[in-house]
């Protein structure tokens, strides 16, 4: 089944810089990638998502970037804030190989230091 | 709309003892899933119901039950508790049965198992 490894665990950034969460998956399969954000004691929202056949999607400061051939991807917040600080997760499904589940992976704890 | 709701909030179970978490949603959506997250173990999908009338066991099932009641309402029930299943339970739901849609999670569920 699918395996999602996802780096740093824990990241800590300046407020204004930029943060970058990587994943990677096995499944070459899988071709839907959302990420989620969840803060302190909140449920899991999504932030952004996208599909295998677009290779990057942006979205005011936040971007996410894949490439399938080394099947990897990952997010980008520029400009961070304050209120980005929180546990971000991806994840990976093979959604059209055949009704597979989201896995994700065990998530990034960013803080952004004002 | 309440999107995804789950009761209750917070239990404290004796090991051994039984319970139903409940989980609904008002979204008109196909698909509900029971999660647990775990501090440094990300979201790891317990069961899920693809469609009314479904279920499947997800990735860490054991100990675990579900019924999808119908398609608003998606249970999780322990039969015996173990202090293992001290954990916080997230229900979602998503519009499409084949996972690559928005998933919507509800408050959550904190459970403790002495």
């Amino acid at each position: 089944g699918e395996n999602v490894e996802q780096h740093p665990s824990t990241l800590s950034v300046q407020e204004g810089d930029s943060a970058v969460i990587k994943c990677t998956y096995s499944d070459s399969a899988s071709n839907y990638f959302p990420w989620y954000k969840q803060e302190l004691g909140k449920r899991p929202q999504l932030i952004i998502d996208i599909r295998s056949n677009v290779g990057e999607k942006k979205d005011q400061r936040i971007a996410v970037t894949l490439n399938k051939t080394a099947k990897h991807f990952s997010l980008h917040i520029t400009e961070t804030q304050p209120e980005d600080s929180a546990v971000y997760f991806c994840a990976a499904s093979g959604a059209h190989s055949g009704n597979t589940p989201l896995v994700f992976g065990k998530g990034t704890r960013l803080s952004v230091i004002a | 709309n309440a999107g995804v709701t789950q009761t209750p909030k917070f239990q404290v179970l004796k090991t051994g003892q039984s319970m139903t978490l409940q989980c609904a949603q008002d979204m008109n959506h196909n698909s509900m899933y029971w999660y647990r997250q775990d501090p440094g173990m990300g979201l790891r999908l317990i069961y899920y119901s693809a469609s009314e009338g479904t279920t499947d066991k997800g990735e860490v099932p054991n100990g675990y039950n579900v019924s999808r009641l119908n398609k608003r309402e998606f249970s999780l029930r322990l039969e015996s508790a173990a202090p293992s299943q001290t954990s916080v339970y997230f229900c979602a739901s998503s519009e499409a049965p084949d996972f690559g849609e928005t998933q919507y999670f509800g408050p959550g569920t904190r459970l403790l198992v002495l």
